[in-house]
């Protein structure tokens, strides 16, 4: 069974930082993309970041571009998204996902909660 | 990249089938057959239901259909259940941004 478990939310103030992580199980981990998709209190899910199987490729909207860095420690199964420069409006349920080829996101962890605030 | 346009609310009875409207441009929607649909309970991860635009991951009910016509992508919920309850979002490749979502539909069953 795939279990994707994500963790490291928290409160952090602005301009903070914080890292979430991922831990994966139940498939192999290396062979398949992985993203971040993040989903404001009351709002839509928008997408934060994509990293390829090898974690040679990175993906990001401008929204993160600059200021998130996604990567991958595949001989621990887990994902990581290190967040800098935080603001206000990325308070929101972050969620890790695999994506099984295509452009699409298979399966999803729980998510985590991140809220910046002073 | 804007995102996809989706109607706010949409409900019907159950038994009845509804349709769920997904409206891009040709650089998202229009330009690649990378149209996905998820289903989102309250308190809920999403859920994949559709991929690629019409096709079902196993497990996933025959209720729930996928197709394109140009720009607009549609999702169809047969057979509406109560448990069809949720709000759905599309999404697709973007030629600018990867991914894009839609802005999200309330599906009441009435």
């Amino acid at each position: 069974e795939v279990q994707l478990l994500d963790s490291g939310g928290g409160l952090v103030q602005p301009g903070g930082s914080l890292r979430l992580s991922c831990a994966a199980s139940g498939f192999t981990f290396s062979s398949f993309a992985m993203s971040w998709v993040r989903q404001a209190p009351g709002k839509g899910l928008e997408w934060v970041s994509s990293i390829t199987d090898s974690g040679g490729r990175t993906y990001y909207p401008d929204s993160a571009r600059g200021r998130f860095i996604i990567s991958r420690d595949n001989s621990k199964n887990t994902l990581y998204l290190q967040m800098n420069s935080l603001r206000a409006d990325d308070t929101a349920v972050y969620y890790c996902a695999m994506d099984p080829g295509g452009y699409s996101h298979r399966y999803w962890g729980e998510g985590t909660l991140v809220s910046v605030s002073s | 990249q804007s995102a996809l346009t989706q109607p706010a609310s949409v409900s019907g009875s159950p038994g009845q089938s509804i349709t769920i409207s997904c409206t891009g441009t040709s650089s998202d929607v229009g330009g690649y057959n990378y149209v996905s649909w998820y289903q989102q309970h309250p308190g809920k991860a999403p859920k994949l239901l559709i991929h690629d635009v019409s096709n079902r991951p196993s497990g996933v009910s025959n209720r729930f259909s996928g197709s394109k016509s140009g720009n607009t992508a549609s999702l169809t919920i047969s057979g509406l259940q109560a448990e069809d309850e949720a709000d759905y979002y599309c999404s697709s490749y973007a030629s600018s941004a990867r991914y894009v979502f839609g802005t999200g539909t309330t599906v009441t069953v009435l």
